[in-house]
């Protein structure tokens, strides 16, 4: 059974481009979080997702960032005209319901120069 | 809002030796769930063990305890016979549970670890 995947694991992109991180659920599971976690910092909570809908996204900066998680495929965030201030390992999480036991993907290291 | 605090930011062990790393929280729920994770320098997120608050017995797996006190909202992690792989960034981690709302993860900002051979 294999666990969460995300890709790319590394991604470079300068400033004012567009990032794209795929979050791939482990079988069975239609609960997706993102967390962000600056240099020298813990994971913060991004948003959470369940298939076709956001159910929370407190944690997601009011500009530039989206997620979505479509019936078909992974979920995917989104960040537009990157900063350098972006960049940070994105951790996805998937669980198999609401309350379940979060499982975590190796994480995605955004390096924007 | 919940908060974790980590006070220790580095930490180090001899091999073979006890360590204890701290974990405060505040929060106004009563039932919750909390975590000790592991980091290693791969990055990856390894669940070390967790503990309901409504279990008054401490949890325990193989050579990792926790010292759980609701009262103080202390969440301690005992790391016995420590060994060299046990070198790693820990993070405790708080969840609320039940309630409707999202049941997001709630970080410290972690215990660097580093075992001395």
């Amino acid at each position: 059974n294999a666990g969460v995947m995300q890709n790319p694991r590394h991604l470079v992109r300068r400033r004012g481009q567009e990032a794209r991180l795929r979050c791939s659920p482990m079988k069975g599971h239609s609960h997706v979080y993102w967390y962000r976690q600056l240099p020298e910092e813990g994971l913060k909570f991004m948003v959470y997702l369940q298939k076709e809908n956001i159910i929370d996204e407190s944690g997601m900066p009011k500009e530039r960032f989206s997620a979505e998680f479509p019936k078909e495929g992974p979920s995917i965030l989104r960040i537009q005209q990157v900063v350098r201030g972006d960049s940070a390992a994105y951790f996805c999480a998937s669980s198999p319901d609401r309350g379940g036991e979060q499982y975590f993907g190796p994480g995605t290291r955004l390096t924007v120069t | 809002a919940q908060t974790v605090t980590q006070s220790q930011p580095e930490m180090s062990v001899q091999e073979a030796e006890t360590v204890t790393l701290s974990c405060t929280y505040d929060t106004s729920e009563s039932d919750y769930y909390l975590f000790w994770y592991k980091q290693p320098p791969s990055r990856q997120m390894i669940l070390v063990i967790r503990q309901e608050a409504y279990k008054q017995q401490n949890a325990t797996e193989n050579r990792f305890s926790v010292n759980f006190q609701k009262a103080a909202k202390s969440f301690s992690l005992k790391i016995s016979d420590s060994q060299l792989g046990d070198a790693a960034m820990y993070f405790c981690a708080y969840r609320r549970r039940g309630g409707g709302g999202s049941e997001k993860l709630v970080f410290g900002k972690g215990t660097k670890l580093t075992v001395n051979p």
